[in-house]
């Protein structure tokens, strides 16, 4: 069964750093984009930032740039989404996402993990 | 970047009832709109992809419609399964994608 289970979530002072995992399996892991999508208590989805299969493109929300890093390891079938100077606004619940088609930029996200929550707070 | 903007953002209704859910862009774009369904405490899950190309194993009472700016997500008859909260999204740009507020549909 294709799954994605995502991994590093927490309570972090603002300003602190937190790195999230997603570890995927059963795909062709090196064949798609990935992305991270969030969801504040109550809230709806905002997409965080997308990878390309090979890691070369990325790119992220206005909210997130410069502070956050997305990442993969193609070896491990691993995302990855660094996250520094962490503010109250971020605490959310953080899903990562798998493209739909091999190989696109941008698409929509057919498979979707449980989520990891991130509590950013004094 | 396009902005994605639904309505309603409640819709009351019961089984049997035939709804539909708006999404409207902020500028025109092409066929690039999908629409998820997520219940509490659950990942979203894709229904709709392409405006209005279903997904494997969703049921043929959902539908997507639309073109240019408006876009629609009906169900034919509301079966107690679907109450649930759904969303549009846009992903026309290589370089982001983004999500409707929101549609509570609830029960009557």
């Amino acid at each position: 069964e294709v799954q994605l289970e995502e991994s590093g979530g927490g309570l972090v002072e603002p300003g602190g750093s937190l790195r999230l995992s997603c570890a995927a399996s059963a795909f062709t892991f090196t064949s798609y984009s990935m992305n991270w999508v969030r969801q504040a208590p109550g809230k709806g989805l905002e997409w965080v930032s997308s990878i390309s299969p090979s890691g070369d493109s990325t790119y992220y929300a206005d909210s997130v740039r410069g502070r956050f890093t997305i990442s993969r390891d193609n070896a491990k079938n691993s995302l990855f989404l660094q996250m520094n100077n962490l503010r109250i606004e971020d605490t959310a619940v953080y899903y990562c996402a798998r493209d739909y088609s091999q190989g696109s930029m941008a698409d929509a996200f057919d498979v979707w993990g449980r989520g990891t929550v991130v509590t950013v707070s004094s | 970047d396009i902005q994605m903007t639904q309505s309603p953002a409640t819709l009351s209704a019961s089984v049997g009832d035939r709804v539909t859910i708006t999404c409207r862009a902020s500028q025109s774009f092409n066929t690039w709109l999908a629409w998820y369904q997520q219940k509490p405490g659950k990942a979203p899950k894709l229904l709709i992809s392409q405006v209005s190309i279903l997904e494997s194993g969703v049921p043929s009472r959902f539908s997507g419609s639309g073109s240019g700016t408006e876009f629609t997500l009906t169900i034919s008859s509301l079966q107690p399964d679907d109450f649930a909260t759904y969303y549009c999204q846009q992903y026309d740009s290589i370089s982001s994608c983004t999500f409707g507020q929101g549609t509570k549909l609830e029960i009557k």
